[in-house]
């Protein structure tokens, strides 16, 4: 079966850098996103990678290892704003996206 | 520009009664989504449509239906409302099928 999987809770510290990792077991692959979404709203798009290496957005990043089946979004210089749930998704073979079950990440001051 | 919208914002609804969750994009976007989110689990996908005129069924499309008339409308219906469908209904679209998802603000469903 498909499978994606990430940490259910993290915490961290305001300024801070955090690390949230995602690693995916899927029926083929054509690219992995990450979104963001605040409690009570819509998750809104972040990040893409269909090639190995990082992507650097400002304060955040997304690496990506096709032969390792992993993923990570990093994100520098935490601000209180950031507390929000993080969803790791990949594209299979059938070009359907497959969700992770997010992971709430908190920030404390 | 307004992107998705979705209506209603909430409703609580009698089991057994009928519904449709109503969904427009502006973006001329060619694919659509329907997905349900529950507490602890990840996004599933309801039912999608890939261009105007054609439909399919995703992860968990029991007890549901959509039709996709134009490029810019679609509907999910309820036929008969079940409490397990009590949940947050979200619409997305994409320019492509591997594109990215943009979503509407998501329809808060509570069936009694």
């Amino acid at each position: 079966g498909q499978n994606i999987d990430q940490p259910t809770e993290m915490t961290a510290t305001e300024g801070a850098i955090v690390q949230i990792n995602c690693t995916y077991q899927t029926s083929g692959f054509n690219g992995l996103f990450w979104y963001q979404q605040h409690a009570g709203e819509a998750p809104t798009f972040l990040s893409y990678n269909v090639l190995d290496g990082l992507e650097e957005k400002g304060r955040f990043s997304s690496f990506l290892s096709r032969s390792k089946g992993y993923s990570y979004l990093l994100l520098k210089e935490l601000q209180m704003k950031d507390s929000a749930s993080y969803l790791c998704a990949v594209t299979d073979s059938n070009y359907q996206l497959i969700w992770g079950a997010g992971t709430k990440l908190i920030i404390k001051p | 520009t307004a992107g998705i919208t979705q209506a209603p914002t909430s409703q609580i609804l009698a089991a057994g009664r009928s519904m449709t969750l109503r969904c427009t994009q502006d973006m001329r976007h060619n694919a659509m989504y329907w997905y349900r989110q529950d507490l602890g689990l990840g996004l599933r996908l309801i039912h999608y449509s890939n261009t105007a005129g054609t439909t399919g069924k995703g992860e968990v499309p029991d007890g549901y239906s959509v039709s996709r008339a134009n490029t810019d409308d679609f509907p999910l219906t309820l036929a008969s409302a079940v409490p397990s469908q009590t949940s947050v209904y979200f619409c997305a679209s994409s320019e492509g099928v591997s594109g990215t998802q943009y979503f509407g603000p998501g329809t808060r469903l509570t069936v009694l």
